[in-house]
This record gives C-alpha cells, sequence and structure tokens, in this order.
C-alpha cells in the first residue's frame, strides 16, 4: 500500500529547541517538498528536493533545514533561528519536479 | 505578492446546489492549473487540473473552467454533496524553472444538507 507518511502527528517544541519532522515515501517519487500551512494561508514551500542528494530552498526555509540522504526519506528540521515555528507541516511527493504532488497526512507543531 | 488568489475564504451551498470556486491569477506565464482538496488535519489531495491550452476540463461532478484572458479559473461541482465540504485549493505552474505550483489560500465549502 504505498503513499506518503508523516510522524508524528503532533510535535511539541519548547524554547531554544530544535525537532525533525519526519516524512518517508513509498512511491518511488524522485522529487520531495515541504510546506507550511498557517491559519488562512495557502500552502508555502520550505525546501524541496528533486533528487537524492540534492535539496534546494523554497520561499521561506530561514529557520530550517533538511536532508535527503535515502530516495523515501526527506525529513525537515526546525531549528530554534524559526521564531514562529508554530504551524501545520506537509510532506509532499512527486515522481519528477513538479508533477502532480501526494502529500502526506501533516505533522502540527505547538511550541510550549 | 499573492501570484494565485482566491478571494473568498469561505462558500456555503445546499446540498444539490451547484458549488462554485473562483481562482484568479496575476502571472500571465502559469500554464498549468491544479485544484487541491483538503480534509482538516489531512493533506490535500489531487483533484483536477487543466492545462493553459484548453479552457475546460470535467471529471465527474468537477469540471474546471479556464479564462486565460480574463485570468480566471473556476472550479464547479455539481451536484455539491456533504462529502465536498472540505477547503479547496488552487494553484499553478509556469512552464519553466523548478515546475513547482504556487498555491493560494484556499477556499472553504460547506455543503449543507
Amino acid at each position: 500500500d504505498g503513499g506518503i507518511t508523516q510522524s508524528p502527528k503532533y510535535l511539541f517544541r519548547k524554547e531554544g529547541q530544535n525537532v525533525t519532522l519526519s516524512c518517508e515515501q513509498n512511491l518511488n517519487h524522485d522529487a520531495m517538498y515541504w510546506y507550511r500551512q498557517d491559519p488562512g494561508q495557502g500552502l508555502r514551500l520550505i525546501y524541496y528536493s528533486q533528487i537524492v542528494n540534492d535539496f534546494q530552498k523554497g520561499d521561506i526555509a530561514e529557520g530550517y533545514s533538511v536532508s535527503r540522504e535515502k530516495k523515501e526519506s526527506f525529513p525537515l528540521t526546525v531549528t530554534s533561528a524559526q521564531k514562529n515555528p508554530t504551524a501545520f507541516y506537509l510532506c509532499a511527493s512527486s515522481p519528477t519536479l513538479g508533477e502532480t504532488q501526494y502529500f502526506g497526512p501533516g505533522t502540527r507543531l505547538l511550541v510550549l | 505578492d499573492q501570484q494565485v488568489k482566491q478571494n473568498s475564504p469561505s462558500l456555503s451551498v445546499q446540498e444539490g446546489r451547484i458549488s462554485i470556486l473562483n481562482c484568479d491569477y496575476t502571472n500571465s506565464m502559469f500554464d498549468y492549473f491544479l485544484w487541491y482538496k483538503k480534509y482538516p488535519a489531512e493533506g490535500p489531495t489531487f483533484l483536477i487540473s487543466i492545462s493553459s491550452i484548453k479552457d475546460k476540463n470535467e471529471d465527474g461532478r468537477f469540471t474546471v473552467f479556464l479564462n486565460k484572458s480574463a485570468k480566471h479559473l473556476s472550479l464547479h461541482i455539481v451536484p455539491s454533496q456533504p462529502g465536498d465540504s472540505a477547503v479547496y485549493f488552487c494553484a499553478a505552474r509556469t512552464p519553466g524553472g523548478s515546475y513547482i505550483p504556487t498555491f493560494g489560500r484556499g477556499t472553504s465549502l460547506i455543503v449543507h444538507p
């Protein structure tokens, strides 16, 4: 049963702490993406990866970091430099860059 | 500067009636448009798309219309069902660069029984 999984569903971060959001896909897609959604806002692109070992900044990359060491995995780290991290984070993948995206269920990050 | 605009944050429709969700764009280079549907606490799912060489694309109860001269597209749902209640995102893509679509802010559709 192919798809994209994100974990955890909810994540709490303390001030000054880095946290990592997991994203795994078994669709054999080359491209993967991270978006952030805030209330009343659209999906804003944080980072994307066209292929393994490659990633590029999106529109709002400041305070975030990613890695793409495996085709199936694209973890997102929210660093302490991200001053307003509370949001709903969505991971997506597509067969190649720019094709129709398949989204995971999302992770809601809350700051304590 | 928003290149994809969904100016109606919400829409309420009676079951069985038509739902019309609107989307405007400013970038004349956009050549491919998509609609995604999102339920609360879930990821968006692809619904329907249209290329700029067409002005209409139909898939069951869902039809997307594109008016290039007005830089406007709309999603029609006929007949509307309570299960259609969700947030609908319009997205648009240019032919060059990264090809990654730009998303609008979404319209929340509520279909009343």
